[in-house]
């Protein structure tokens, strides 16, 4: 099982509208949990840190579900400039190594 | 705002020749590290650095990689004799501190391409 898996999308969605996904995580002992944006060909950029008791940011809200071991990231209002390639990044406990997930793709149409 | 810079953004290289790839991490930060984002796939972690030594390092660093940190300010990463697979975008991240909950700050990256 890998690391971390993501619904790869693509997710194509008119503006305004509501989109979510979701990140699985394969070691229950992960501690801290990360959305980074990337756009193509370009740095992944940290979106939002993800808390144990959820949290929002602007247009975006981020979950975290220890039990069922998954993040999620829902983004509200969606704008153009939301197109790109988000990216689950998971640290475990006992090591700082950031794990990437695939990224979920998000288009964002007018 | 302080930035990650890498040099140079991009390099071209014929197969079986030694490449450096150059990172300036934050000043303040501690920790480093080195990804690598093949063409169309996921962001792969090579190596982290930390108090001037290794810390981890995946199955894709093998012995012809290797990280230095030959001043105060530079971080580099050596491939001694690269190969065509070895093409790809490799990002250098720093980080203030090895606490968990800090995000890590990630380099333009070098775009490298074996021929």
């Amino acid at each position: 099982r890998k690391e971390v898996e993501q619904d790869p999308g693509p997710f194509n969605v008119p503006e305004g509208a509501t989109v979510a996904f979701n990140c699985t995580y394969s070691n229950s002992a992960s501690q801290s949990f990360f959305w980074y944006r990337q756009d193509c060909r370009k740095e992944p950029k940290l979106l939002m840190s993800v808390y144990s008791s959820g949290n929002e940011d602007g247009r975006f809200t981020a979950q975290l579900n220890r039990a069922s071991q998954y993040i999620s990231l829902l983004i509200r209002d969606s704008k153009l400039s939301d197109s790109a390639t988000y990216l689950c990044v998971v640290v475990l406990s006992n090591d700082y190594k950031l794990s990437f997930g695939a990224g979920t793709t998000v288009t964002v149409r007018a | 705002e302080p930035e990650v810079t890498q040099t140079p953004s991009h390099q071209v290289t014929q197969m079986g020749q030694e490449v450096i790839l150059r990172c300036v991490p934050i000043s303040n930060h501690l920790y480093f590290y080195w990804y690598r984002q093949i063409l169309g796939q996921k962001v792969e972690f090579l190596v982290s650095f930390y108090n001037n030594e290794i810390s981890e390092k995946s199955e894709i660093f093998d012995d012809q990689f290797s990280v230095e940190r030959p001043d105060g300010s530079n971080f580099t990463l050596k491939i001694r004799s690269t190969k065509l697979e070895d093409s790809a975008m490799y990002f250098c991240a720093s980080r203030h501190y090895p606490n968990r909950v800090t995000e890590a700050f990630f380099g333009q990256g070098t775009r490298l391409t074996v021929v």
